[in-house]
């Protein structure tokens, strides 16, 4: 398996433009998580899914984040409109029900916002 | 409090062993978990422990688990360079249900050679 698959690798944005990142999950996970890293606050969990459903959206920071995943194989997150303070990492992660509840992370975007 | 907690930064000489420490929040959490991310990549799973054990060893990495004061840590023995890496203490609530990890801010290890 390829592992979590997530796209662009790098984005660079003006403020007050939307911003679209896109996650693959690892084929049969059923858990689907966005995460958000910066050195200030280190690791957020924005919102996870679990089969297509969005499970837990308090981590989102605000109505201008938005998460969808039609499928179980994609999953956006939506920025609109991107501000400066958006500057940051986003993980995307999925894991399978069962087991050790490992989760399996994407490289990340570095979404800079200017 | 409500965050899982350790410290932001650790520096050892090659050679050395290294112990990571972390506090958690729930009790009823069924596994405890150590991430490493290297530089410019996501977390990876290194290791974890199930809540019945108080020690699990796997090659030059020991974790043990105090589950009276909610205590975690990770020992690296012999550390290499190559162990420079964020590590994440992550403990999962709801009594240990699919889904939700809760993540420390990470702690940066440095290794001097």
């Amino acid at each position: 398996d390829a592992g979590v698959i997530q796209s662009p690798r790098h984005e660079v944005t003006e403020m007050g433009q939307e911003v679209t990142l896109r996650c693959k999950p690892i084929s049969g996970h059923d858990y689907l998580f966005w995460y958000r890293q910066t050195m200030m606050r280190g690791l957020e969990l924005l919102i996870y899914f679990n089969n297509n459903v969005p499970i837990d959206d308090s981590g989102m920071p605000e109505d201008r984040f938005s998460a969808k995943m039609p499928n179980a194989s994609f999953s956006t997150l939506k920025i609109q409109p991107s501000e400066p303070r958006d500057s940051a990492v986003y993980f995307c992660a999925s894991s399978s029900s069962g087991g050790v509840n490992e989760q399996y992370f994407g490289p990340g975007t570095r979404l800079t916002v200017t | 409090g409500e965050d899982v907690e350790q410290s932001l930064f650790l520096s050892v000489r090659e050679g050395d062993s290294s112990v990571i420490n972390c506090t958690y929040t729930d009790s009823s959490s069924t596994y405890l978990y150590w991430y490493k991310q290297e530089p410019g990549a996501g977390l990876q799973l290194l290791t974890y422990i199930f809540s019945n054990m108080d020690m699990k060893q796997d090659q030059r990495l020991t974790v043990l688990l105090n589950k009276k004061d909610k205590h975690l840590s990770l020992r690296i023995a012999d550390t290499q360079t190559g162990d420079s890496a964020i590590y994440f203490c992550a403990e999962s609530r709801n009594g240990g249900s699919q889904g939700n990890l809760i993540f420390g801010k990470g702690t940066k290890l440095s290794v001097k050679p």
